[in-house]
């Protein structure tokens, strides 16, 4: 069990750039999260996925974000048009549906700065 | 809707200290509730959690007892080490057709020598 892994870790880019950020969750998880975190606040949902099916999105998720699960393994999330206040770490969690017991295991994150 | 609340940080302490972080939450039904910790630089790792009222979770000498009556998901330890010293997010998934978890704004620990 090597966890939920993110690439990349950092990312710097200019206003206006698309970004594209991937998460591998772990192997046998069929759940999908992806969660946005500002500095000194706590994470807020994105979007969830289960299996490939995108079930839920937050309206955070503005037309600029995108994200999907094709094969129900990993996950990208997209955003295009980068704006400053898009500068925030974005977070991916996995979990194994299971009702009451389910747990959602987090990746690294990656950072993104947009100049 | 629901939310959840922490106290705000930062809170310092000296090693082998007593630490109570407290977390309140109103969420509709019977929700589930994490205590989960980000070291510097890091993601998050889950601490504990407790899926009904009365439990208790534990681990690596942290406990909760999730407080129905209080609405309340309390973190103690009985004596802190510097290797404790990160930030520390309670949170709660309300269940039903949702499962994200909703969090508090973090609590920042710092533990000095």
């Amino acid at each position: 069990d090597t966890g939920v892994s993110q690439d990349p870790r950092h990312k710097i880019t200019k206003r206006g750039q698309n970004v594209t950020f991937r998460c591998d969750p772990i192997s046998e998880h069929n759940r999908l999260y992806w969660y946005r975190q500002t500095l000194g606040q706590g994470p807020e949902f994105l979007t969830y996925f289960q299996n490939e099916a995108q079930l839920e999105k937050s309206r955070l998720l503005s037309d600029r974000f995108s994200a999907e699960r094709p094969k129900g393994s990993f996950s990208t999330l997209e955003i295009q048009r980068t704006e400053q206040g898009d500068s925030a770490m974005y977070l991916c969690a996995s979990s194994l549906s299971g009702g009451g017991r389910e747990t959602q295991y987090f990746g690294p994150g990656t950072r993104l700065l947009v100049l | 809707g629901n939310s959840v609340t922490q106290m705000e940080g930062p809170v310092t302490l000296s090693e082998e200290a007593f630490l109570t972080i407290n977390c309140t939450y109103t969420a509709t039904g019977y929700p589930s509730l994490f205590w989960y910790v980000q070291y510097p630089g890091e993601g998050l790792q889950l601490l504990l959690k407790a899926t009904k009222a009365d439990d208790k979770g534990s681990n690596k000498g942290f406990e909760a007892t999730y407080r129905k009556e209080t609405t309340s998901f309390h973190l103690e330890k009985g004596s802190v080490q510097v290797s404790d010293s990160a930030v520390y997010f309670c949170a709660l998934r309300s269940g039903g057709a949702t499962n994200k978890l909703i969090f508090g704004t973090g609590t920042l620990l710092a533990v000095q020598p």
